[in-house]
């Protein structure tokens, strides 16, 4: 158990809608970074926060969208859902950012299928 | 942005024999992790080694940060050793903290 908690685990939801993601970081963990997982592209980088502000973006398409509350949990948020979108999303945590020991630590995954 | 290369793609192994499965990056880079995904999608730590060596158990890992590789070493396999393993590197250049996968090597280990 990485100490990184995400749910839910499976998601199964139709073209168009609108879904959530929810991540809780390692206790004590100040950066969150959001990946996804397709059989196509493999494990890309969508975007992390530090305590509270978004740092860097990667691959986010602009139909998704992310933030980091004050209790440093972080929500993905996805709309106008498409049938690529299904794929295996991590969230990641780590202590800092900036720092030369950054070990990055994966949750479980939320599975997500669009019908 | 920086390139990770893996290989090999796929190994098949009978239990009890050894491995290595190699990772090349074009750049140099502040960190390198070795992850295990196991059949049910979990991505489990295996080692952060930027640089040297570490071994934990029947693995063991080695970074030549000059030479722009590392090496992930599995002994005497076992068929819970199966799944994918992903080697992801931060470049050093820059502000930008995220992890850079290789496409993995898929590992089954038969009994």
């Amino acid at each position: 158990d990485s100490g990184v908690t995400q749910t839910p685990k499976h998601l199964i939801t139709a073209t168009g809608q609108r879904v959530t993601l929810r991540c809780s970081p390692r206790s004590g963990d100040l950066s969150v970074y959001w990946y996804q997982q397709s059989l196509d592209q493999g494990l890309q980088f969508l975007i992390q926060y530090y305590n509270g502000e978004e740092r860097a973006k990667g691959n986010i398409l602009e139909r998704f969208s992310a933030q980091q509350f004050p209790d440093l949990h972080s929500e993905l948020n996805l709309s106008s859902l498409e049938l690529g979108d299904s794929a295996l999303y991590f969230c990641a945590s780590s202590l800092l950012a900036g720092s030369t020991y950054n070990e990055q630590f994966f949750g479980p995954g939320t599975r997500l299928t669009v019908l | 942005g920086i390139q990770v290369e893996q290989s090999p793609p796929d190994l098949i192994l009978q239990e009890g024999a050894n491995s290595t499965l190699r990772c090349n990056f074009s750049d140099s880079v502040n960190n390198l992790q070795w992850f295990h995904q196991n059949p049910w999608g979990q991505l489990i730590n295996l080692f952060y080694i930027p640089s040297g060596t570490k071994q934990n158990g029947r693995l063991s890992a080695t970074t030549v940060a000059t030479e722009r590789y590392s090496l992930l070493y599995i002994s005497s396999s076992q068929t819970t050793d199966s799944g994918v393993y992903f080697c992801a590197v931060e470049g050093s250049g820059g502000s930008n903290y995220k992890l850079t996968f290789g496409k993995g090597t898929l590992l089954t280990v038969n009994p």
